[in-house]
């Protein structure tokens, strides 16, 4: 089965600051990789998704992530964040391909900007 | 963007009382998930349907707990005979094409058994 490790639990930074989320995973075969975020009273909601090509992938709100398949990781990053991206963030695998339903998340990362 | 709903948002029970938690999908779509968190854990996967039947269950996805589509809209799961480890906020989800899709959650429903 797969598995998902996020190194951080919470991290806070400034406005302006760069931002870096860890996100390891543990599988085998091929996946489908996933960040979400949660604000602060809303429901999980898609920042980018990887499921194959270029392994760079460009997400909503300035996010983007790089999937190394020999490191197993898939991290998040921004080059500048701002206090509206203060949420929690969720890295997720899905097992590629057809019979698979399920996503596995990590634990999450809660990050808090300050103005 | 068009939205998952679930009622209620938050539901208090007694050990051994049955709970229907309800979700309205999204119009269109065909593909329904339960998830849950337990506080400070990781969210995990229950269930997907598509089609009525059940496509993928999770291990916690025992005995106790059922999922129907009783009409066009609606999307609920059951827990027959709930325990004090069933208190968790559950989100339901939905996706038009299936696992490729992007998945649209609800807000979940905060269900704290006593």
């Amino acid at each position: 089965a797969q598995s998902v490790s996020q190194h951080n639990h919470h991290v806070i930074l400034s406005e302006a600051a760069s931002l870096e989320l860890g996100c390891n995973y543990s599988y085998g075969g091929t996946v489908n990789l996933f960040w979400y975020v949660q604000y602060p009273g809303q429901h999980l909601q898609l920042l980018l998704k990887y499921f194959s090509g270029d392994p760079l992938v460009k997400g909503i709100k300035g996010f983007e992530a790089e999937f190394i398949k020999s490191k197993f990781s898939f991290n998040l990053r921004k080059p500048s964040v701002q206090w509206s991206d203060t949420a929690e963030y969720f890295c997720a695998v899905k097992r590629s391909g057809a019979g698979s339903y399920q996503l596995t998340f990590g634990k999450g990362t809660k990050l808090s900007v300050i103005p | 963007e068009p939205e998952v709903t679930q009622t209620p948002s938050h539901q208090v029970t007694q050990m051994g009382q049955e709970v229907i938690l309800r979700c309205v999908p999204i119009s269109n779509h065909l593909y329904f998930y339960w998830y849950r968190q337990i506080l400070g854990q990781k969210v995990e996967f229950l269930v997907s349907f598509y089609n009525n039947e059940i496509s993928e269950k999770s291990e916690i996805f025992d005995d106790q707990f059922s999922v129907e589509r009783p009409d066009g809209s609606n999307f609920t799961l059951k827990i027959r005979s709930t325990k004090l480890e069933d208190s968790a906020m559950y989100f339901c989800a939905s996706s038009s094409r299936g696992f490729n899709e992007k998945l649209f959650f609800g807000s979940g429903t905060q269900l704290s058994v006593l």
